[in-house]
């Protein structure tokens, strides 16, 4: 079956470390995304990807960082800058296009202890 | 004024009852609009985009009004499954960096 997996489904950390969230997908899709869920809040663009070997930065990325060598991956790391990593961590794919809707992995829960 | 508007809910409402939201976008060159749901500690999944002429999907009612930069989505029937989360996505155009999500309205259907 066609999907985007997300691993782990949870990790924990100690501050201080950087710690990297796999994202795959197999639906052919070229643009891959990283969003950040916090409570009571929408979800914020971290990094996006229409491309391989190219990203680009969305309104949090602060703290964070991206590689795009493979169509199907998208990892981020979580560095020992991001003050505040405790989060739910979602990765989505779509087409590119003028109206394109994104399909989610199950999201990563991080925990920093 | 916040980009994308959800009343964040919640509604409580009786099975078989109908239920709207609306969701208000302030961007008026917004392309595209769309209604996820997304269940407790889950991943949001599309629930239906939203065309201009508006579309129907088995219970569900998605509308657009560009005048007044809203889109709404109604509910009819209400099951108790339909218990989540349902979250307003507004495409500003210019490419997927325009793609802003609102925080959501949080639905509890009741027996």
């Amino acid at each position: 079956d066609g999907g985007i997996t997300q691993s782990p489904k949870y990790l924990f950390r100690k501050e201080g470390q950087n710690v990297t969230l796999s994202c795959e997908q197999n639906l052919n899709h070229d643009a891959m995304y990283w969003y950040r869920q916090d409570p009571g809040q929408g979800l914020r663009l971290i990094y996006y990807s229409q491309i391989v070997n190219d990203f680009q930065k969305g309104d949090i990325a602060e703290g964070y960082s991206v590689s795009r060598e493979k169509k199907e991956s998208f990892p981020l790391t979580v560095t020992s800058a991001q003050k505040n990593p405790t989060a739910f961590y979602l990765c989505a794919s779509s087409l590119v296009g003028s109206s394109p809707a994104a399909f989610f992995g199950q999201g990563t829960r991080l925990t920093v202890v | 004024r916040k980009e994308v508007e959800q009343d964040p809910g919640p509604f409580n409402v009786p099975e078989g009852a109908t239920v709207a939201f609306n969701c208000t976008y302030s961007n008026s060159a917004s392309q595209s609009f769309f209604w996820y749901r997304q269940d407790c500690r889950k991943e949001p999944k599309l629930l239906m985009s939203v065309y201009s002429s508006g579309n129907e999907d088995g219970r569900f009612t998605a509308q657009l009004n560009r005048a007044s930069q809203y889109i709404s989505l109604l509910i009819r029937d209400s099951k108790l499954s339909d218990s989540a989360t349902y979250l307003c996505v507004v495409n500003g155009g210019g490419g997927y960096q325009k793609v802003t999500f609102g925080t959501g309205t949080k639905l509890q259907v009741i027996p």
